[in-house]
């Protein structure tokens, strides 16, 4: 199964700033999404990354506040823009090898704090 | 995209089997039935997942209803490591979203 590295693991930001996270895989594969997981919770998607086209987020997320990139099959990154506490949460890349038949394997997220 | 249903937590004693249920009646023909579980303090980790027969593998056993609007999630023997919680969730064959639920929390008593 795929082997997903996540950077960084976790951070500490003030608000007003931008962090970008990465996702490496170690395989090409299909599917590449982000989730978000606030602390209590379950996973809300907040986009699916496409390879050389925009991202499809999903409804209460926007472009101007996660920009994504997905320049190959094997790399993403989302940014959370403009930070605020609100955005405290783990971030998780996710990938799937090929479409909704193929499990998805997940990274260990990267922990952000929001001061 | 179809949604599913789980209870909030449940328990189980070690060593005994655990049969975790799910509803997922706007399931459509086409949707795969994926189960994952979540350790704390790590990423969601792939269990299980089938379409319309039951499936084993050497984690579990997914044994899914002949008119698929549920499905069950069976582990054979309980260990304190299966504490986790455990999502339950149906893979659009259209959109190719997967849409986590509120997942259930097994606690497994010693």
């Amino acid at each position: 199964s795929a082997v997903i590295s996540q950077k960084p693991s976790r951070d500490i930001c003030q608000r007003g700033t931008s962090l970008t996270i990465q996702c490496q895989v170690d395989s090409q594969v299909t599917m590449m999404f982000w989730y978000r997981q606030q602390p209590g919770q379950s996973l809300t998607l907040i986009a699916t990354a496409n390879q050389g086209s925009e991202a499809t987020y999903e409804s209460g997320f926007v472009i101007d506040k996660f920009p994504i990139s997905r320049p190959n099959l094997t790399f993403s990154t989302l940014t959370v823009s403009n930070m605020s506490p609100e955005d405290s949460s783990i971030y998780l890349c996710s990938v799937a090898e090929t479409a909704s038949s193929s499990p998805l394997h997940f990274g260990n997220g990267t922990r952000l704090t929001v001061t | 995209d179809a949604k599913t249903t789980q209870p909030n937590s449940m328990e189980s004693n070690e060593e005994e089997p655990v049969h975790l249920p799910c509803n997922h009646s706007t399931i459509s023909g086409t949707d795969y039935i994926h189960w994952y579980r979540q350790l704390p303090s790590q990423g969601p980790e792939y269990v299980i997942h089938g379409l319309t027969s039951n499936v084993n593998n050497r984690m579990a056993s997914l044994a899914i209803a002949e008119d698929r609007k549920s499905s069950t999630l069976i582990l054979h023997r309980a260990t304190l490591r299966d504490a986790a919680v455990y999502y339950c969730i149906s893979s659009h064959s259209g959109t190719y979203k997967y849409i986590f639920g509120t997942g259930t929390r097994l606690k497994v008593l010693a």
